[in-house]
């Protein structure tokens, strides 16, 4: 049981480059969720997914698109990427969207220059 | 403003002390996570509180819920070297759904031997 799989672990980006950072978990689960961990700011909500073809924003989403179109895949794409999303970025789901644990992926850490 | 905040921001302790990490919401809390961080990792679920006067334990960490005082607390009894990390609360601050789980910016614990 694999469950949360984030690729790649390290990544280093040009501004103004694109790129997508993938997620995928094996757990049949209906909520995912990316986070961003930056010092000093703790984690910080960039999407969430409540299902397949359901997204919606967190607290954090400019820059930033995901989209769902299997339970399994939550991909987040950087559109144009700044020096300010050098980040460590980390994928989480949950069975459900109420109540239930987050389990989470190892983490993507991104410099973008 | 930080919606949850945690003290300390970080803590060093001899093996064997006990050790307490508070987590404090300015909003209603509708369900408490505690997670552990090690360097490079992701995060690692401890346990989930739910209801005011809630404790729970996990071999030598036990958490606490006060829904009066919107506020939760980690108690590590006989600290061990394994248990050195960033410990991290998460709350549903957003209405009694998983959403928009929302994290302080965690404490890091050091344990000497």
């Amino acid at each position: 049981n694999a469950g949360v799989t984030q690729t790649p672990k390290f990544q280093v980006l040009k501004t103004g480059q694109s790129m997508t950072l993938q997620c995928a978990q094996d757990m049949n689960h209906e909520y995912m969720s990316w986070y961003r961990q930056d010092p000093g700011m703790g984690l910080r909500l960039i999407h969430y997914s409540v299902g397949a073809g359901i997204t919606d924003q967190g607290e954090v989403p400019n820059g930033y698109n995901v989209s769902r179109s299997t339970t399994e895949d939550f991909p987040l794409r950087l559109l144009s990427a700044a020096p300010s999303q050098t980040s460590v970025y980390f994928c989480a789901s949950s069975l459900a969207a109420t109540n239930e644990k987050l389990f989470f992926g190892s983490g993507t850490q991104l410099s973008v220059l | 403003s930080q919606e949850l905040e945690q003290s300390p921001q970080s803590l060093i302790v001899q093996e064997g002390k006990n050790l307490t990490i508070n987590c404090t919401s300015s909003k209603t809390l509708y369900g408490l996570y505690w997670y552990k961080q090690k360097y490079g990792e992701g995060l690692i679920f401890l346990m989930m509180l739910q209801k005011g006067g809630e404790e729970k334990s996990h071999e030598k960490i036990t958490a606490k819920l006060d829904e009066k005082k919107q506020q939760s607390s980690l108690h590590i009894t006989a600290s061990q070297p394994s248990h050195a990390g960033i410990y991290l609360c998460g709350a549903d601050i957003s209405g009694g759904s998983n959403y928009k789980l929302t994290f302080g910016k965690g404490t890091l614990l050091t344990v000497n031997p």
